[in-house]
């Protein structure tokens, strides 16, 4: 049983809509992670939130949006995508220091129309 | 210059032999090292983690760091079909919780 969790597990949008992924994660975790993954490429860092602020962007466009309402939950907005924007989006939750371990959700399979 | 390398692969071993994954990073600072089983649809899973030169070993599964030859590998013995995946390592970087990913290495075994 994964203490990640991530909702939906598949979404179909088209490019002038407005949806939003949502994380939860249950094991007291302070960093939380979005990343975007490709076919057959490794996971692609987003966005990285500490103590529920912002403290990495990876110069992701603005038609993805962040929010980290407290530490348990963590969502992703989504507004005008692209069809390249189609990919399996994954939540992961860590500790803030020490390694830095990090477990992932299940991923959400974005298709954009 | 890739900052983590990895085979890509497919590796293809024997059902009961010692499948044998290996990366190296750039970075000589860096003190965390993880790797992940992918299988095909499905999120990657932390399987090992290890941060001090040597072996750990969990299992089957044994890591293995030489920070002096900036180099992680990781054994699984008496390998399972059910070991087929893409293995990932990962290294932390130096901004925050940051992973720097390897391409994966595509791990095949043949009963």
């Amino acid at each position: 049983d994964t203490e990640v969790t991530q909702t939906p597990k598949h979404l179909v949008m088209g490019m002038t809509n407005k949806k939003s992924l949502k994380c939860e994660q249950h094991m007291g975790h302070r960093a939380m992670y979005w990343y975007k993954q490709k076919a057959k490429k490794p996971p692609e860092l987003m966005f990285v939130y500490s103590y529920e602020k912002l403290s990495i962007n990876e110069s992701v466009p603005s038609r993805f949006s962040p929010e980290c309402p407290n530490s348990s939950l963590l969502n992703l907005h989504l507004h005008a995508l692209q069809p390249e924007d189609s990919a399996l989006y994954l939540c992961a939750s860590s500790q803030v220091g020490g390694g830095w371990e990090q477990y992932f959700g299940p991923g959400t399979r974005l298709t954009v129309t | 210059q890739k900052e983590v390398e990895q085979n890509s692969g497919p590796l293809s071993v024997p059902e009961g032999a010692i499948a044998s994954l290996n990366c190296t990073y750039s970075d000589r600072g860096s003190q965390s090292f993880f790797w992940y089983r992918q299988y095909s649809g499905k999120s990657p899973e932390l399987i090992m983690f290890i941060y001090s030169n040597g072996d750990k070993e969990d299992g089957r599964f044994t890591a293995q760091l030489n920070k002096a030859s900036q180099y992680v590998s990781l054994l699984i013995r008496d390998s399972q079909p059910s070991d087929s995946a893409t293995y990932l390592c990962a290294v932390k970087g130096n901004q925050g919780g940051k992973l720097i990913f390897g391409q994966g290495t595509e791990l095949s075994v043949k009963p």
